[in-house]
């Protein structure tokens, strides 16, 4: 069965202090692999998609990397303003012609001024 | 602002009522998604349209059914409803041919509470 887990469901840091989030997959045959930014009672806001091992991203304090298992999420010198639950999600290659997502329960990051 | 849009925005109702939450996706996108989260389950996918046709199904009940219209905007109907059905319902939106075109956006979703 497709699954996705996140580590840690919660983290809290310092502005300033970098760190990274985990996501680890297992899918019969990996598509891509997505990381979304949700505000609380919001809709999941896109930040990227990786589609193959060893694939990097970045977008201002945020790089997202990948490989056969797993995928990181580093948030380098973070402010208050990135504090929000990042998602991760993968899409398996269908059987169904579905393009679903399949998500993690997400981390929750709290960045403290 | 994702370019999805969804109304209500908030939805009160009593057990064993219908409702009707509706969606219209991207400028050009022809999938329509709808997902449940709710505090213990996360996200799940209930159902898949592509341009009109049902594509996929995943965790949804019977009492609940989807529609995407010629205009390619859907609804999501859900009937009988239980109180275990509160929480908030999102719709995204595809092009839907494939990558690197085949990411999903989500609109702002309509949560449910049913009392």
């Amino acid at each position: 069965e497709d699954q996705v887990t996140q580590s840690p469901e919660a983290l809290r840091l310092q502005e300033g202090e970098s760190s990274s989030l985990n996501c680890s997959y297992t899918v019969s045959g990996l598509r891509g692999l997505f990381w979304y930014r949700q505000d609380p009672g919001k809709g999941p806001e896109f930040l990227f998609t990786l589609y193959s091992a060893g694939e990097e991203k970045e977008k201002e304090r945020l790089k997202a990397t990948l490989t056969k298992k797993e995928s990181f999420l580093h948030i380098t010198a973070p402010k208050p303003e990135d504090s929000a639950t990042y998602l991760c999600a993968v899409q398996a290659i269908p059987k169904d012609s579905s393009y679903k997502l399949i998500f993690g329960s997400g981390t929750r990051l709290l960045v403290r001024p | 602002d994702s370019g999805v849009t969804q109304t209500p925005k908030h939805l009160i109702t009593a057990t064993g009522q219908r409702v009707t939450l509706r969606c219209s996706p991207r400028s050009g996108d022809l999938s329509v998604y709808w997902y449940q989260q709710s505090l213990d389950q996360g996200l799940q996918f209930l159902i898949q349209y592509y341009n009109g046709e049902e594509r996929a199904k995943g965790n949804i009940l019977e009492r609940f059914s989807a529609q995407q219209f010629p205009d390619l905007h859907s609804e999501l109907n859900l009937s009988s409803l239980e109180l275990g059905d509160s929480a908030l319902y999102f719709c995204a939106s595809s092009v839907g041919r494939g990558p690197p075109t085949d990411t999903q956006y989500f609109g702002p979703g309509t949560r449910l509470t049913v009392l």
